[in-house]
C-alpha cells in the first residue's frame, strides 16, 4: 500500500456519461496530481492541486474538471465521456520536498463503451 | 519547453547483467529534478531514484544509479545485476522548480529480463 488511495479501481461506463474519480493523498502530502495513461499517449499530466488550490494545468480537456477539498482528498470529474477517454487514471501525491518523487495510487481503469 | 525523450521502446537484458536505460531532457530552467519510475505489469507506479540539477554526485539507490550528464542533458538509469523482477516499464520524468512545477514523463522503455 503506497499510502495514496484511489477509488474505484475499475469503472465501466457508457459514452456521454459522467464519472467521478477519487483520490486520498498520502498522509502529510499537500500536493495532488492527476495523470492519464493511455496506450498510445503514455503518461499525460492533467492537473495539480496544492493545499486546495490549483497549481498547474496540463493537457486537461474542458470536459474534465478537478478539485481538492479541505481534507486534501481530490476528485477528478470526467463528463460527456468518449471512447477515447478510456485509460488508466493515476493520482499521485508529494511532500513539500521534491527529492522524494511522487507516490502514486494504484490507478482507476476507466473503460468507456 | 520541457521535454523528455526515451528512445528505447523496448530492451532485453540477461539476468545478472547490467543495463542502461536512456533518457534525455530539455529545459530552459537551471533548477530541476529528474526522476525514474518503474511500472510493473500490475500497473502501479513505483518511484526509483531522484537527481537534482545541482547535485554534484550521481544518485544511487541500491541496484539503481542515475548517470547524470548535465551538459548533454541526459539522465540514464543504470540497473546493475538485473533480476527477473526488474521486467517492467520504466519512465523517466522531469520537474522544473519554477513556473508550473508540473512533472512531465517520457514515453517509457519496456525492459525484459531473460533467465
Amino acid at each position: 500500500d503506497s499510502g495514496v488511495t484511489q477509488t474505484p479501481k475499475h469503472l465501466i461506463t457508457a459514452t456521454g456519461q459522467r464519472v467521478t474519480l477519487r483520490c486520498s493523498p498520502r498522509s502529510g502530502d499537500l500536493s495532488v496530481y492527476w495523470y492519464q495513461q493511455s496506450l498510445d499517449q503514455g503518461l499525460q499530466f492533467l492537473i495539480q492541486y496544492y493545499n486546495g488550490e490549483e497549481r498547474a494545468k496540463g493537457n486537461i480537456l474542458e470536459r474534465f474538471s478537478a478539485q481538492q477539498f479541505p481534507d486534501l482528498h481530490s476528485e477528478l470529474n470526467l463528463s460527456s465521456l468518449e471512447l477515447g477517454d478510456s485509460a488508466l487514471y493515476f493520482c499521485a501525491s508529494s511532500a513539500q520536498t521534491a527529492r522524494g518523487g511522487y507516490t502514486f495510487g494504484s490507478g482507476t481503469r476507466l473503460t468507456v463503451v | 519547453a520541457q521535454k523528455i525523450t526515451q528512445t528505447q521502446p523496448g530492451m532485453f537484458v540477461q539476468e545478472k547483467e547490467a543495463v542502461t536505460l536512456d533518457c534525455t531532457y530539455d529545459t530552459s530552467d537551471q533548477s530541476y529534478g529528474l526522476f525514474w519510475y518503474k511500472q510493473p505489469s500490475s500497473g502501479e507506479m513505483i518511484f526509483l531514484i531522484y537527481q537534482g540539477s545541482y547535485d554534484e554526485q550521481n544518485a544511487t539507490e541500491g541496484r539503481y544509479s542515475l548517470n547524470f550528464q548535465k551538459a548533454r542533458k541526459s539522465a540514464n538509469l543504470v540497473i546493475s545485476a538485473s533480476q527477473l523482477g526488474d521486467s517492467a516499464m520504466y519512465f523517466c520524468a522531469m520537474r522544473e522548480f519554477s513556473g508550473t512545477y508540473k512533472y512531465i514523463f517520457g514515453t517509457g522503455t519496456r525492459l525484459k529480463v531473460l533467465a
